[in-house]
């Protein structure tokens, strides 16, 4: 079982929806997740960052944590075609070292 | 802007021949890091430095190797690169809080490394 699994869609989304990603860990001590947004051909851009039960909101985005079903997910509210990227969902998993999950590709569509 | 700096952003290099990929930061993070991700992959932590000291993944092939000379800058050094190494090279920094454990990780732009 992969430490980070995500759904690698595409998931398409049409503008001004609500785009919702999910993310999955295997580590049930697990205590901090990161969202990255990475544009294609590009680095990874830390967009989010929870380290407690619930939602963390902030502008567009919001990232919800479940530790008890381990899951974490991100919503992107009013989706613009600029957020058509790759989504990847990170947990720590000692002091210095994050898992990645491989990615959900979003397309926003005009 | 405070940041993370990778040099060069491409580079061509030839089977066996040695390379060397360097990344500097101004953000005075103490731990840096170096990830492979290929393409439509994860990106996968190769080493850090916490400070001046090195932690190799147990799965990094010995072809890769790493030197920090100061808080500042990074190098991968790959030794001998194989087609397989064809990938983008991704620095990462952090911080640490007062327990020692790693704070939020801000990557570099990347350099695309290919291999005739």
């Amino acid at each position: 079982q992969k430490e980070v699994e995500q759904n690698s869609g595409p998931l398409s989304v049409p503008e001004g929806a609500i785009a919702s990603l999910n993310c999955t860990y295997s580590d049930r001590g697990s205590q901090s997740f990161f969202w990255y947004r990475q544009y294609s051909g590009k680095s990874p851009e830390l967009i989010m960052f929870i380290y407690s039960n619930g939602d963390k909101e902030d502008g567009r985005f919001t990232a919800q944590l479940n530790k008890a079903s381990q899951y974490v997910s991100l919503l992107i509210r009013d989706s613009q075609p600029s957020d058509s990227a790759t989504y990847l969902c990170a947990v720590r998993v000692n002091d210095y070292k994050l898992s990645f999950g491989a990615g959900t590709t979003v397309t926003v569509r005009a | 802007d405070a940041m993370v700096i990778q040099n060069p952003r491409y580079q061509v290099t030839q089977f066996g021949k040695p390379v060397t990929l360097s990344c500097s930061q101004t953000l005075n993070h103490n731990v840096m890091y170096w990830y492979q991700q290929k393409s439509s992959q994860a990106p996968k932590l190769l080493f850090h430095y916490y400070d001046k000291d090195f932690n190799n993944e147990a799965d990094t092939p010995d072809n890769f190797q790493s030197r920090r000379p100061n808080t500042s800058f990074c190098f991968l050094d790959i030794r001998s690169p194989g087609l397989g190494d064809a990938a983008m090279y991704l620095c990462a920094t952090s911080s640490t809080n007062r327990q020692g454990v790693g704070q939020p990780q801000h990557f570099g732009d990347g350099t695309r490394l290919s291999i005739l």
